[in-house]
Order: C-alpha cells, then sequence, then structure tokens
C-alpha cells in the first residue's frame, strides 16, 4: 500500500470549512483513498472512500487531484465535535485486502 | 441496531497471567479485526479474521492469538501477559473491503 504524508496539526474556526491534505505521491491504479477520523478515546470512525473521483456524502467531500497523487478532506462547516485525528489511508480492494494501515493522522482541532 | 461491543472496557492483570479481551458484532460481518493502540504508533493490527475458522497474522502478532468459531466473536487472548502489551484495544468488523466499523476499545493495563 501506497504511504502517505499528513500535516500534524490543524486548526479550524467553528462554523468554517476545514479542508485537510494528504499526499499519496506512489499511489497505484488499483489503490483506493480512505479517511477515517477517531474522537478522543472513541474508536475510529469511517467517513469516506474515493478511487479517481470527488465524492461525497453526509459527513464531508473528498476532492483527489487528477493525478491521484493527493487529496483534501473537506468538512464544510466544522463543529466543536469535528475535533479529532483525522487518517488519511491508501490502501488497494482488490479480493484478500481489506486490512488498514494507520499512520500518525492529522490531529484537527475546531476553535470556538 | 446492529454494533459491535468489546468487553471488559478496563482490566488490569498481573504479568504472565493469560487474558481474553471480547468482540462481538451483530451485523453479520465476515470480516473482522483486532488492532492495538499505543501513544506514538497509532493503530497496528494484530490478528484478522476473513469468515468462521480463518485467521491470519498482523504486524504485531506475537504473544497474541485468536480464534474464530462463529460469525459474531472474535475473542482476542494474551496467552501470557507483558508489561509491553498495556494498550487500548480496539476490535473492527467489515462487509467489504471498504469501511471498516470500530468498537468503543478497551484499555488493558498489565502491571
Amino acid at each position: 500500500d501506497a504511504k502517505t504524508t499528513q500535516p500534524t496539526s490543524m486548526d479550524c474556526a467553528e462554523g468554517r470549512a476545514a479542508n485537510l491534505p494528504c499526499n499519496h505521491s506512489t499511489i497505484s491504479g488499483n489503490e483506493y483513498v480512505y479517511w477515517y477520523r477517531q474522537i478522543h478515546s472513541q474508536g475510529p470512525q469511517y467517513i469516506i472512500h474515493g478511487l479517481k473521483n470527488n465524492e461525497t456524502n453526509e459527513m464531508a467531500s473528498l476532492i483527489i487531484t487528477e493525478d491521484r497523487k493527493s487529496s483534501t478532506l473537506i468538512l464544510p462547516h466544522a463543529t466543536l465535535r469535528d475535533t479529532a485525528v483525522y487518517y488519511c489511508i491508501v490502501r488497494d480492494s482488490g479480493a484478500g485486502s481489506y486490512q488498514l494501515t494507520f499512520g500518525k493522522g492529522t490531529k484537527l482541532s475546531v476553535i470556538p | 441496531d446492529a454494533e459491535i461491543t468489546q468487553s471488559p472496557r478496563h482490566k488490569i492483570t498481573e504479568t504472565g497471567r493469560q487474558v481474553t479481551l471480547a468482540c462481538h458484532q451483530t451485523w453479520n460481518h465476515n470480516n473482522m479485526f483486532w488492532y492495538r493502540q499505543d501513544l506514538g504508533h497509532g493503530l497496528r493490527l494484530i490478528h484478522y479474521s476473513y469468515g468462521v475458522h480463518d485467521t491470519n497474522k498482523g504486524e504485531v502478532s506475537d504473544g497474541y492469538s485468536v480464534s474464530r468459531s462463529n460469525t459474531e466473536d472474535l475473542p482476542l487472548t494474551l496467552e501470557s501477559a507483558a508489561s509491553s502489551q498495556t494498550s487500548v484495544y480496539f476490535c473492527a468488523s467489515s462487509r467489504s473491503s471498504y469501511e471498516q466499523y470500530f468498537g468503543p476499545g478497551t484499555r488493558l493495563t498489565v502491571t
């Protein structure tokens, strides 16, 4: 699985959009980009995933660059409850490839 | 509602004792996973299972074992607990190769 690089920490004002970047320059054609988050002391929570097209769900939007070497997770209106560590994970979703490899992630602090 | 539970939520044990952490899911997911989380290391995969009677070693499997006798449960056993196994343990399950659903975690302290 390709390696990802994320900033260690970020701040965002409450009510503003939070844009969390992830670099995955060695991503291969079969690999998806996944985002999870972990609120303090809780288990990680799945947010969104994508292959090459931009994706949106009720929690967030995922923007993947055309060359797929980087992506951005967007929380459109951050709230205090979005304060968490956000993990960007790149993984092949082929058969027999269900494991997740977590890095250190980005600690997002939403400021009142 | 379907869910994934872990028990106990907190456990203190002594070095050398055998400890079993329970994980139970009601989604009927075939895939189940155990991770540990330590400061400075993020989450690391211990063992995983893709179905009944299937088990596989993850990145940090030494000192741990699992067995899968039914779809709902994947207990994690520490054969002889060591202080290095003090950690927070998370169980997860998934239906497909996409999202995994995590339990609330078990905080284990080995004294």
